[in-house]
């Protein structure tokens, strides 16, 4: 099984519009999460940590549910500048960073 | 504060070379991880170090490959009679402390030919 498990999407949706990702993780032993960003063909790029209280960041908003282990991503006012793929992060005790494979998101004009 | 670097960039290499990827954490950034991507597929974890030690190998294949995160210099990804499967991007992450956020370097794309 899998450490981290997102939906590959891919999500299309209309400028303007509200988006959310889920993510689930399997070992409840998890003790750092994180959303990441990729743009086609370069590196991740951290877009917020996660806590158990929720946060939130101008559009962005995370939520960890750590009885249900999931994560989630929701994005409001979808720009064309939000296209990329969404990569959920949850660390263990070792401190090895587990990447879910990602969501693809293209924001339609 | 620069941030973590990598190079080269690109690399190509003939089957049956050997490939050296290199990577300098950001400053005061001692735990360096490394991951591979295949085309169209997601991150890999290959291998966690911090400073001279192998903290954490199991995602990186038993042969051929090797790392290391020296005292002094950046911390090398070795690959030793590279074949066209290990053709992908490397990417090299570096976080000061346990359970925080990691930041990545551009990556090296390596093409074997």
């Amino acid at each position: 099984r899998k450490e981290v498990e997102q939906d590959p999407g891919p999500f299309n949706v209309p400028e303007g519009a509200t988006v959310a990702f889920n993510c689930t993780y399997s070992n409840s032993a998890s003790q750092s999460f994180f959303w990441y960003r990729q743009d086609c063909r370069k590196e991740p790029k951290l877009l917020m940590s996660v806590y158990s209280s929720g946060n939130e960041d101008g559009r962005f908003t995370a939520q960890l549910n750590r009885a249900s282990q999931y994560i989630s991503l929701l994005i409001r006012d979808s720009k064309l500048s939000d296209s990329a793929t969404y990569l959920c992060v949850v660390t263990l005790t070792g401190n090895q960073f587990y990447f879910g494979t990602g969501t693809s998101l293209t924001v339609i004009p | 504060n620069a941030g973590v670097m990598q190079n080269p960039r690109h690399l190509v290499r003939r089957r049956g070379q050997e490939a050296r990827l290199r990577c300098s954490p950001m400053k005061g950034h001692s735990h360096v991880y490394w991951y591979r991507q295949l085309p169209e597929e997601g991150l890999k974890f290959m291998v966690y170090l911090q400073k001279e030690n192998i903290i954490d190998e199991s995602g990186m294949p038993k042969e051929r490959f090797s790392a290391e995160f020296p005292k002094e210099g950046p911390s090398i990804l070795r690959i030793q009679q590279v074949v066209r499967g290990d053709s992908a991007a490397y990417f090299c992450a570096s976080s000061p402390r346990v359970n925080t956020e990691a930041f990545f370097g551009q990556g090296t794309r390596l093409t074997v030919v």
